[in-house]
């Protein structure tokens, strides 16, 4: 089945560690998209791909970083710089065009101690 | 900066009503537009989409656009416990290849 595979669902850290989230894709789509949801809150933009080797920062970038390297793939990696790390972060993909929509994956709760 | 916006609710309604969500949008030029239903600690899934004006009908759901007053709407007949959720309205942005623009979500809860 296709779809989009994030992992793990939950991660515990100590605050002032690196950690990455995984994110996997096997639907052919071109963008991926990174959001971050706290609690009661609505959706908010990390960062996006809409290629291989290329990514756009969103409306909270700060402290976070990308990479995608594969079509498949676009890891996450929240840094130290990340003031408020503990949120439900949420993977997605599309195709490219006006009329795609967002698939999601499952999430990842992270939580920093 | 375009504009999502959407009532957080919490709207409640009885088991069996309609549940009418609403959602405005800023962009004159959107295209495409998206409801999500997103339950409680889970990610969201995709339930409608709409690109004409008018509406647009997929079992209980019901979308509806209005592109002249900017504004798009969910029904849902015979409302459900089980439809008791968030709902998110998404939005494309035509100019570019930008991400699709999301409100932040009513509230839905159908008592029993």
């Amino acid at each position: 089945d296709g779809g989009i595979t994030q992992s793990p669902k939950y991660l515990f850290r100590k605050e002032g560690q690196n950690v990455t989230l995984s994110c996997e894709q096997n639907l052919n789509h071109d963008a991926m998209y990174w959001y971050r949801q706290d609690p009661g809150q609505g959706l908010r933009l990390i960062y996006y791909s809409q290629i291989v080797n290329d990514f756009q920062k969103g409306d909270i970038a700060e402290g976070y970083s990308v990479s995608r390297e594969k079509k498949e793939s676009f890891p996450l990696t929240v840094t130290s710089a990340q003031k408020n790390p503990t949120a439900f972060y949420l993977c997605a993909s599309s195709s490219t065009g006006q009329e795609s929509p967002l698939h999601f994956g499952n999430g990842t709760r992270l939580t920093v101690t | 900066q375009k504009e999502v916006e959407q009532n957080s609710g919490p709207l409640s309604v009885p088991e069996g009503a309609i549940a009418s969500l609403n959602c405005t949008y800023s962009d004159r030029g959107s295209q495409s537009f998206f409801w999500y239903r997103q339950y409680s600690g889970k990610s969201p899934e995709l339930i409608m989409f709409i690109y004409s004006n008018g509406d647009k009908e997929d079992g209980r759901f019901t979308a509806q656009l209005n592109k002249a007053s900017q504004y798009v709407s969910l029904l849902i007949r015979d409302s459900q416990p089980s439809d008791s959720a968030t709902y998110l309205c998404a939005v494309n942005v035509p100019l570019g290849n930008t991400p699709l623009v999301f409100g932040k979500g009513t509230r839905l809860s159908v008592i029993a």
